[in-house]
């Protein structure tokens, strides 16, 4: 159950595009689409953001979107907004129907 | 609207055991699955713990089987985490988390609880 591997921090200025990768292993990012996203910020609930890849919930802003190709998912948000500036994680299902999440990824909005 | 409330965390001695909950309501509680999530002080999220709607399927990490348990009570709307021989690295705020459609870990989430491992 080794955690999924993220960038420990990205960095945009206001308006811009950021994307954030999450590498896993055949076993889980890469054997299902089963990735969710969520942003924290500090003193905070993690908050769902993306599911099963590329699925946004209802109220999550089209600014966030998902995508996988392999073993690399990825988060991108769009028109960098200074209330993006959290903590965002991935999570994958696995292929022993545990669940398995990424070390996290600073966003600082510059 | 879904809400999910833990509570039981404290400080206890290495070793020793403590029990979480997590009262739902707003949705159909016997309907869902469940789990538990815990995030150590300035850490990542690790994932705990997972049981199904009823109870007949319950999924574990490693660094917790055999000392954590997962329950529920449906009548009572209410999830469990039985904590056994806890160690300082089981210090963490644990949040619990619904399960949303297909596998997916957490649509809603609990403000969490902490738990502090410390003699």
């Amino acid at each position: 159950q080794s955690a999924l591997t993220q960038p420990a921090s990205v960095s945009g200025s206001p308006g811009q595009s950021i994307t954030i990768s999450c590498t896993g292993t055949s076993s889980d990012v890469g054997g299902y689409n089963y990735v969710s996203w969520y942003q924290q910020h500090p003193g905070k609930a993690p908050k769902f953001m993306i599911y099963d890849v590329t699925n946004r919930p209802p109220g999550v802003s089209n600014r966030f979107s998902g995508s996988k190709s392999g073993n690399t998912a990825s988060l991108t948000i769009s028109g960098l907004q200074a209330e993006d500036e959290a903590d965002y994680y991935c999570s994958s299902y696995t292929s022993s129907s545990t669940w398995v999440f990424g070390g996290g990824t600073k966003l600082t909005v510059l | 609207q879904v809400q999910l409330v833990e509570s039981g965390g404290g400080v206890v001695q290495p070793g020793r055991s403590l029990r979480l909950s997590c009262a739902a309501s707003g949705f159909t509680f016997s309907n869902y699955g469940m789990h538990w999530v815990r995030q150590a002080p300035g850490k990542g999220l690790e994932w705990v713990a997972a049981i199904s709607h009823d109870e007949s399927n319950k999924h574990y990490a490693d660094s917790v089987k055999g000392r954590f348990t997962i329950s529920r009570d449906n009548s009572k709307n209410t999830l469990y985490l039985q904590m056994n021989s806890l160690r300082a690295e089981d210090t963490a705020v644990y949040y619990c988390a619904k399960r949303g459609a297909g596998v997916t870990l957490g649509d809603y989430w609990g403000q969490g609880t902490l738990v502090t491992v410390s003699s």
